[in-house]
């Protein structure tokens, strides 16, 4: 199993450009979600999803869109991006709504919005 | 929201010394989990407690559900060179969120 995986490791954007942070498991978790990780702070949920076809909003949700099309896959989009988007990002799953002691992060994705 | 404050938010110590940090929040959780990340790479769950007052160990790692479900603590003993990083507490109050704490960054002296 390779876990949990990010794509890409490290960007580098204009504001105003759009982008997607993709997001595998091969795990068959239901449940995947997206985090950012500022300085001096804790991750703060962007989405969720319970399951292929069905997201939900976060704590942080603005200026991010996501879809769930198939289990493995849950990609983030960044529609036009805005130096306070800047920060790493991470993306989450587990087997299910409660199983957290099963859940794996990946290893993030360091956005840079210029 | 919810808001959980962790302290300290960074400790220098020297090898050999145990550790302890906490997690204290004016709202009530359900579950308080311990997370360890490594420079470059996600968080890692180190233990997760379920009840009031629980007290769980994983090898040098100990951490407790205070009773009033309000706080949690992580001790950490006889620090080796490999426990430097960043750990950060976790509460779960419902609605399947996590509530994250800030972080405490350890940093080991040999």
């Amino acid at each position: 199993n390779a876990g949990v995986t990010q794509t890409p490791k490290f960007q580098v954007l204009k504001t105003g450009q759009s982008m997607t942070l993709q997001c595998a498991q091969d795990m068959n978790h239901e449940y995947m979600s997206w985090y950012r990780q500022d300085p001096g702070m804790g991750l703060r949920l962007i989405h969720y999803s319970v399951g292929a076809g069905i997201t939900d909003q976060g704590e942080v949700p603005n200026g991010y869109n996501v879809s769930r099309s198939t289990t493995e896959d849950f990609p983030l989009r960044l529609l036009s991006a805005a130096p306070s988007q800047t920060s790493v990002y991470f993306c989450a799953s587990r087997p299910g709504a409660d199983s957290y002691n099963e859940q794996f992060f990946g290893p993030g994705t360091r956005l840079t919005v210029l | 929201g919810q808001q959980l404050n962790q302290s300290p938010q960074s400790m220098f110590i020297q090898e050999g010394e145990d550790v302890s940090m906490n997690c204290t929040s004016s709202s009530i959780f359900n579950t308080w989990l311990w997370y360890k990340q490594d420079p470059g790479e996600g968080p890692v769950l180190l233990i997760a407690l379920y009840k009031a007052g629980e007290l769980t160990s994983n090898g040098r790692l100990t951490a407790q559900f205070g009773i009033t479900r309000k706080d949690s603590f992580l001790n950490i003993s006889a620090s080796i060179p490999s426990d430097v990083g960043i750990y950060f507490c976790a509460g779960l109050a419902g609605a399947q969120k996590l509530v994250f704490g800030q972080g405490t960054r350890l940093t080991i002296n040999p």
